[in-house]
């Protein structure tokens, strides 16, 4: 079993959908989370960056993490033909660099 | 350069050939990280620097990865003899330092046949 667990996907949804992405992991020394971005032939952009438990948001992202379940969610509001990407999950133990990465979930947002 | 720079952006490599990818990472920025990506898989961490110093290499996945950051600034990656399997991206990723946003560049795609 791997540390981070992602859905492959891949997930279409209407545009203006909200999108609901979200991560298992098993290791309880993890307490940086994010999610990145990745188009096609690019590499990660950081979206969201939390540190422990909580939720923050930033724009028409909202990222959500609860360490007693070990799961973290991303919203995305509104979604756009230009969401459509692979958001990859990601986190760490304390010392912060070191990330793993889930599989990553390929969204594709119709207009 | 205003973010990570990685050259050569795609390599063919036959097999058996020794590769050298290239990282520039963000000015100012003294940690250096390399990840491996295999097709519709997440990056897997390889190897971190700070300034010249590997403080990390748990992940470098056989004896014919070696990867060096002399300077403290620009970062090589090199594998010798390279195999069918080491056909991947290579990411290099850099940041202020421990706890700090981790940016990553472009990727090195490499295909060994």
């Amino acid at each position: 079993q791997k540390e981070v667990e992602q859905d492959p996907g891949p997930l279409s949804v209407p545009e203006g959908a909200i999108v609901s992405l979200n991560c298992t992991y098993s290791n309880s020394a993890f307490q940086y989370f994010m999610w990145y971005r990745q188009y096609s032939r690019k590499g990660p952009e950081l979206l969201m960056y939390t540190y422990s438990s909580g939720n923050k948001e930033d724009g028409r992202f909202t990222a959500q993490v609860d360490k007693s379940s070990k799961y973290i969610s991303l919203f995305i509001r509104d979604s756009q033909p230009s969401d459509s990407a692979t958001y990859l999950c990601a986190m760490s133990a304390g010392d912060g660099n070191k990330l793993v990465f889930g599989a990553g979930t390929i969204l594709r947002v119709k207009s | 350069g205003a973010g990570v720079s990685q050259s050569p952006r795609y390599k063919v490599a036959k097999r058996g050939q020794d590769v050298a990818l290239r990282c520039d990472p963000i000015s100012g920025h003294v940690s250096l990280f390399w990840y491996q990506q295999a097709l519709g898989q997440g990056p897997e961490f390889l190897t971190y620097f700070q300034n010249e110093a590997q403080l990390d290499k748990s992940g470098l996945p056989s004896d014919r990865f070696f990867a060096e950051r002399p300077e403290g600034s620009v970062s090589t990656l090199k594998i010798q003899r390279t195999q069918q399997e080491d056909s991947a991206v290579y990411l290099c990723a850099s940041s202020l330092g421990l706890g700090n946003t981790i940016y990553f560049g472009e990727g090195s795609w490499l295909t060994v046949v």
